[in-house]
């Protein structure tokens, strides 16, 4: 069964600091994906990464940075917390189906609930 | 208009009942669907993928429509256990690369 673990389950960070959050997952997956959910906005995509040292903007990347160093490690940087990135994150991956990653789903972590004051 | 759309409910149903969900999508290049299920505060996990020919899980049936652009969710006999917000998602193929589009989600209350 894929095992996809963020690093923590809640954060409370102040405004301008430097937040790290990590996901790794465990079944060799090429593309690792990170969105944000808030009440009524559903799931919104930041960042994604289809290969090690890859990443492509989402819908929604200002103010964040991502790293994939590693193929099993996806981490989302958000350079200076602000209030208005008070959320769920939540890390995804999935498989990459011959290039083509449309056909797989997404396998979630259990979500970080990030509060910034 | 919303690349993907669903009715947010929430749908209110007693034990037993049977309901339906419908999700519509935009963009007719769409080639994966998936139904996932979250719980309050949870994850989204998969549910179902739909398939062309539409397919059946125990209770839960998803159907694709790719004339009218809409796929459905059927649950039969439901149970106090799948309260729950189910999200429609879409694949479609993008140039370079892939996209994934959730919807805002459905959510059901099964009450006794």
């Amino acid at each position: 069964d894929v095992k996809v673990t963020q690093s923590s389950r809640y954060l409370v960070k102040r405004t301008g600091e430097k937040v790290f959050l990590e996901c790794v997952q465990d079944m060799d997956h090429e593309n690792m994906f990170w969105y944000r959910q808030d009440p009524g906005l559903g799931l919104r995509l930041i960042y994604f990464s289809y290969d090690v040292k890859m990443k492509e903007k989402g819908d929604i990347p200002e103010g964040y940075s991502v790293s994939r160093e590693k193929k099993e490690r996806f981490s989302l940087i958000l350079e200076s917390a602000s209030t208005n990135q008070t959320s769920m994150y939540l890390c995804a991956s999935s498989l990459a189906d011959r290039g083509y990653s449309y056909n797989s789903p997404l396998h979630f972590g259990n979500g970080t609930r990030l509060t910034v004051t | 208009r919303k690349e993907v759309e669903q009715d947010p409910g929430p749908f209110n149903v007693p034990e037993g009942a049977t309901v339906a969900f419908n999700c519509t999508y935009s963009n007719s290049a769409s080639q994966s669907f998936f139904w996932y299920r979250q719980d309050c505060r949870k994850e989204p996990k998969l549910l179902m993928s739909v398939y062309s020919s539409g397919n059946e899980d125990g209770r839960f049936t998803a159907q694709l429509n790719r004339a009218s652009q809409y796929i459905s969710l059927l649950i039969r006999d439901s149970k106090l256990s799948d309260s729950a917000t189910y999200l429609c998602v879409v694949n479609p193929r993008a140039a370079g690369g892939f996209k994934t589009i959730f919807g805002a989600g459905t959510r059901l209350f099964v009450k006794a």
